[in-house]
């Protein structure tokens, strides 16, 4: 079946570096959505990308949806601690959303 | 407040028991979506419901049920709970297809003793 696949699994950085997780689809995508979930609290939607190549941004993050829509980026510009947290892409499959395992950032300050 | 009401927030019980879990959509929204997250599986989908109807399944196991009221709101039964079905439970809704995002509850953390 459609599996959705994250890395890396752990991102470690000191504040102001920058920080990417990566996500491929088994299969094309007719989209893909980012949620974001702070440490004790649940996953909150951040994005979604449409279009092959799409690339969108929220202040310090930027976020790509490949040419083949099989994967996709988060990319966030010099990290804040505020940007701890696990952040998820999903993928629809038969109208419900398959999540990747996460990547879960640690800002060290 | 997400608008997605999840309750309790928490429930500690003892194996072989049965507990339900119970929760209210963003208002307009009209699917309904259970998830499961532990350390070592993320976010496993449940079922999905759509106006009262089931849409999708998941690998819910035989134990677990769910509905959708008339009203909207969805309950999650758990029963012969086992030590592995400790873990967050997340209720999520969304306008008609998902498209837009989904919208999550705080969720209800099961701890079976």
């Amino acid at each position: 079946g459609q599996q959705v696949m994250q890395i890396p699994q752990y991102q470690h950085v000191q504040e102001g570096e920058d920080f990417t997780t990566y996500c491929n689809s088994s299969t094309t995508l007719s989209n893909i959505q980012w949620y974001k979930q702070r440490p004790g609290g649940h996953p909150v939607f951040l994005i979604q990308l449409v279009k092959s190549g799409e690339v969108k941004k929220q202040k310090r993050l930027t976020f790509q949806f490949g040419e083949a829509k099989k994967n996709s980026s988060l990319h966030i510009t010099a990290t804040q601690t505020t940007d701890v947290g696990t952040y998820f892409c999903a993928g629809p499959r038969g109208g419900k959303l398959i999540f990747g395992q996460g990547t879960e950032l640690s800002v060290k300050p | 407040d997400s608008g997605v009401t999840q309750t309790p927030k928490h429930l500690i019980t003892a194996t072989g028991q049965r507990v339900t879990l119970r929760c209210s959509p963003r208002s307009g929204d009209l699917s309904v979506y259970w998830y499961q997250q532990s350390l070592d599986q993320g976010l496993q989908f449940l079922i999905q419901y759509y106006n009262g109807e089931e849409r999708a399944k998941g690998n819910i196991l035989e134990r677990f049920s769910a509905q959708q009221f008339p009203d909207l709101h969805s309950e999650l039964n758990l029963s012969s709970l086992e030590l592995g079905d400790s873990a967050l439970y997340f209720c999520a809704s969304s306008v008609e297809s998902g498209d837009y995002g989904y919208t999550f509850g705080s969720g209800t953390r099961l701890t079976v003793v």
